[in-house]
């Protein structure tokens, strides 16, 4: 168990431009989320996939936003024409639903965003 | 409406001192979970201590234990003998639904505890 993993740590972008972060969940996870925390707020969530099916969306998930879980293991996050609004942490979290460990919901270590 | 409230924008405490971080929240579902979570300055989220909303205990994970009083729709977490390590923001979540669900979570805006020496 090596925790779940977000790359780049630290993104800065102009404004405009297209990005994209990487999570790597838990290898024995099936399900796995993002999560957006802008200054001072707790995290809101934006989309989930168990295995390699997108299952629900937020509607602050726009259509500059795109989700990919290809092969239900590692997923990626795509921003097109970023936004100043968009600067934040964004953060992964995976988990599987096993009665007997209701808490095992981890989170990686985000990766944080700035527009300029 | 919001599902998660935590009324304490900051908190201060001396070492060693007990300290109670409140969180109220609202659902409709009868199957539930509670989630509190540390995030130091570096930004990962730690998993402190989970209280389902079926268990008759109150949660307890070493120096955190969970008060959780169902009719009050209240999750104060209570840390023991704080330490300078223990400052940090401190989320309260909420799963809705049961365990096979989305497990999607819902947190507050948080409380950031400072720990004084």
């Amino acid at each position: 168990d090596t925790g779940v993993s977000q790359n780049p740590r630290h993104k800065i972008t102009k404004r405009g431009q297209n990005v994209t972060f990487r999570c790597d969940p838990i290898s024995e996870h099936n399900r796995l989320y993002w999560y957006r925390q802008t200054l001072g707020q707790g995290p809101e969530f934006l989309t989930y996939f168990q295995n390699e099916a997108q299952l629900e969306k937020s509607r602050l998930l726009s259509d500059r936003f795109s989700a990919e879980r290809p092969k239900g293991s590692f997923s990626t996050l795509e921003i097109q024409r970023t936004e100043q609004g968009d600067s934040a942490m964004y953060l992964c979290a995976s988990s599987f639903n096993r009665r007997d460990r209701p808490y095992g919901y981890t989170f990686g270590s985000g990766t944080r965003l700035t527009v300029v | 409406a919001q599902k998660i409230t935590q009324t304490q924008p900051g908190m201060f405490v001396q070492e060693k001192e007990a300290v109670t971080l409140d969180c109220t929240y609202d659902t409709s579902d009868q199957s539930y979970g509670l989630f509190w979570y540390k995030q130091p300055s570096s930004g990962e989220m730690i998993f402190l201590i989970y209280q389902g909303s079926y268990d008759e205990q109150n949660a307890t994970e070493g120096r955190y234990s969970l008060n959780f009083q169902k009719a009050r729709k209240s999750a104060n977490l209570v840390i023991s003998a704080s330490q300078l390590g223990d400052s940090a923001m401190y989320f309260c979540a909420m799963r809705e639904g049961a365990i096979q669900g989305a497990q999607k979570l819902v947190f507050g805006q948080g409380t950031r505890l400072t720990i004084n020496p």
